[in-house]
């Protein structure tokens, strides 16, 4: 079947660190990838995605880029800030069906 | 663009009662809309896929009498909680995605609290 794996949070940072969540998957074809964010009692918003290999998906300073040859789409920002404290939701779609990593938890202190 | 809106945005029930939520495209439409359930600090859980104007697709393990989804139009569909019970207590998120594409735009949640 099809599965995502995130790293292991939370992840604490201090204002203006760099970010990297990990994120791979695994998927019985070409599946477009997403990641999703989710800011406290809210539901998720779409953050960036990817539909095709080396693809690179980017929105208010995120990026990320769908690398077919290692199956990860891992999340990059050069300087975070505490307004980015959420959890974070890597995914793929195949098939019409959503498959979410767990979310990794990500607080910014100033 | 692409907003989906869910009411109520919070509900508190006696056990033994149905509550109605509501999932709502605000500016496209949607062929499709999905219900999550989400337990705190843990990821989304897909309960069930609505078509526009045929039965919904329920989960392994998801009580399609317990959880009733009714997709009447192309902006509308609603999950029924019938006899609640204090373990239906969850955040549910619906999700809708528009015709011709496959990312899906999701809604603010509704946390249901069941006493």
């Amino acid at each position: 079947g099809n599965s995502v794996t995130q790293m292991e949070g939370p992840v604490t940072l201090s204002e203006e660190a760099f970010l990297t969540i990990n994120c791979t998957y695994t998927a019985t074809g070409y599946p477009s990838l997403f990641w999703y964010v989710q800011y406290p009692g809210e539901g998720l918003q779409l953050l960036l995605k990817a539909t095709k290999a080396d693809d690179k998906g980017s929105n208010k300073g995120f990026e990320a880029t769908y690398r077919k040859e290692t199956t990860s789409f891992h999340l990059e920002k050069g300087s975070v800030q505490v307004s980015d404290s959420a959890v974070y939701f890597c995914a793929l779609i195949l098939g019409g069906k959503l498959t979410f990593g767990q979310g990794t938890i990500l607080t910014v202190h100033p | 663009g692409a907003v989906v809106s869910q009411h109520p945005s919070r509900v508190i029930c006696k056990s033994g009662t149905s509550v109605k939520i509501e999932c709502r495209s605000l500016d496209f439409q949607a062929t499709t809309m999905f219900w999550y359930r989400q337990f705190p600090k843990q990821s989304l859980m897909l309960m069930a896929t609505s078509n526009e104007g045929s039965k919904a697709t329920y989960e392994q393990g998801v009580e399609k009498d317990k959880f009733l989804i009714n997709h009447a139009s192309l902006t509308l569909s609603t999950l029924t909680v019938t006899s609640a019970h204090p373990e239906d207590s969850s955040f549910y998120i619906c999700s809708a995605v528009g015709v011709g594409t496959d990312t899906q735009y999701f809604g603010p949640g509704t946390r249901l609290t069941v006493l």
